[in-house]
C-alpha cells in the first residue's frame, strides 16, 4: 500500500542542537515534496518544497534533503530554539498518475527544551 | 492581506442537518482543497479543485460534496453529517495547478466540526 511515515511521533532536543525529523514514503515517485509547521489550533503553514531532481535545498536554519533512492526525506533545524517547538508535517504530490492529489505525513511534534 | 478564510470557526450539529462550511481565497488561486484532521491519522485530502467547474476526490471524500462556481470560493458540503466526520477541517489554496506551478499551500484557520 502507498504510506507515507513520519519517524517519529515526538522529538525532544535541547536547545541549540540541530533537530532532524524524517520523512519517508513507499510506493510513490513524488514531483516534490513539502513541509509545514503547525502550530496548535492553527493552520499548517508552509516552509520549504524541494523537488524530485534537487538534492538539497535551505532556508536559513532550515535544510530539506530529498533522496529518491531511499524514498526519504530529511528536515533540519539548526540553532535550534524554544520558539520552533511545533508540529512538523511532509506532504508529496504522488506525481502525475495520481493528479493532483497531495498526501500529508501524519507530522512529527518536536519540543525545544531550553 | 493574502488569506484564506473559513466559516463557521466551530460547529456543533446533529446527526443528518446538512451543513456548509465555506471557503475564500482573496489570492486568485487556482488550486484550492479541502483536508480533515484527527489525531494520529494527519491531514487527509478530502476533495480538491484545479479551476472554477473543475473538481475531483480526495483520499476521503465519502460524505461530502464541494462546488466551485466561483475562483474565490470552495464551499465543503456535508449533506447528511455523521458523528464520523467530527473533525478538524482545513481548507487550502495555493497559485497553479500541479506539477509545475503547485508550490506553496495556503491554508484557513480551520473549522472544528461536532457531530453529536
Amino acid at each position: 500500500s502507498q504510506k507515507i511515515e513520519q519517524n517519529s511521533e515526538a522529538l525532544n532536543i535541547q536547545e541549540g542542537k540541530t533537530a532532524t525529523l524524517t520523512c519517508n514514503y513507499t510506493n510513490y515517485s513524488p514531483a516534490y515534496l513539502q513541509w509545514y509547521r503547525q502550530d496548535p489550533g492553527r493552520g499548517p503553514v508552509f516552509l520549504l518544497l524541494i523537488r524530485e531532481n534537487e538534492k538539497e535545498k535551505r532556508k536559513e536554519r532550515l535544510k530539506v534533503t530529498f533522496d529518491t533512492t531511499l524514498k526519504q526525506s530529511l528536515f533540519h533545524i539548526t540553532a535550534s530554539q524554544p520558539a520552533d517547538s511545533a508540529t512538523y508535517l511532509c506532504a508529496l504530490f504522488p506525481g502525475y498518475s495520481s493528479a493532483s492529489k497531495i498526501i500529508f505525513g501524519s507530522g512529527t511534534r518536536l519540543s525545544i527544551r531550553p | 492581506e493574502a488569506q484564506v478564510t473559513q466559516n463557521p470557526r466551530y460547529l456543533i450539529t446533529v446527526t443528518g442537518k446538512k451543513l456548509t462550511v465555506t471557503c475564500s481565497q482573496n489570492m486568485n488561486h487556482e488550486y484550492m482543497s479541502w483536508y480533515r484532521q484527527d489525531p494520529g491519522l494527519g491531514l487527509r485530502q478530502i476533495y480538491y479543485s484545479m479551476n472554477v467547474e473543475v473538481t475531483d476526490k480526495g483520499d476521503v471524500p465519502e460524505g461530502y460534496k464541494v462546488s466551485r462556481k466561483e475562483k474565490r470560493n470552495f464551499p465543503l458540503i456535508l449533506e447528511s453529517p455523521s458523528p464520523n466526520q467530527t473533525s478538524l477541517y482545513f481548507c487550502a489554496s495555493s497559485f497553479g495547478s500541479p506539477p509545475e506551478r503547485q508550490e506553496t499551500q495556503y491554508f484557513g484557520p480551520g473549522t472544528r466540526l461536532l457531530v453529536l
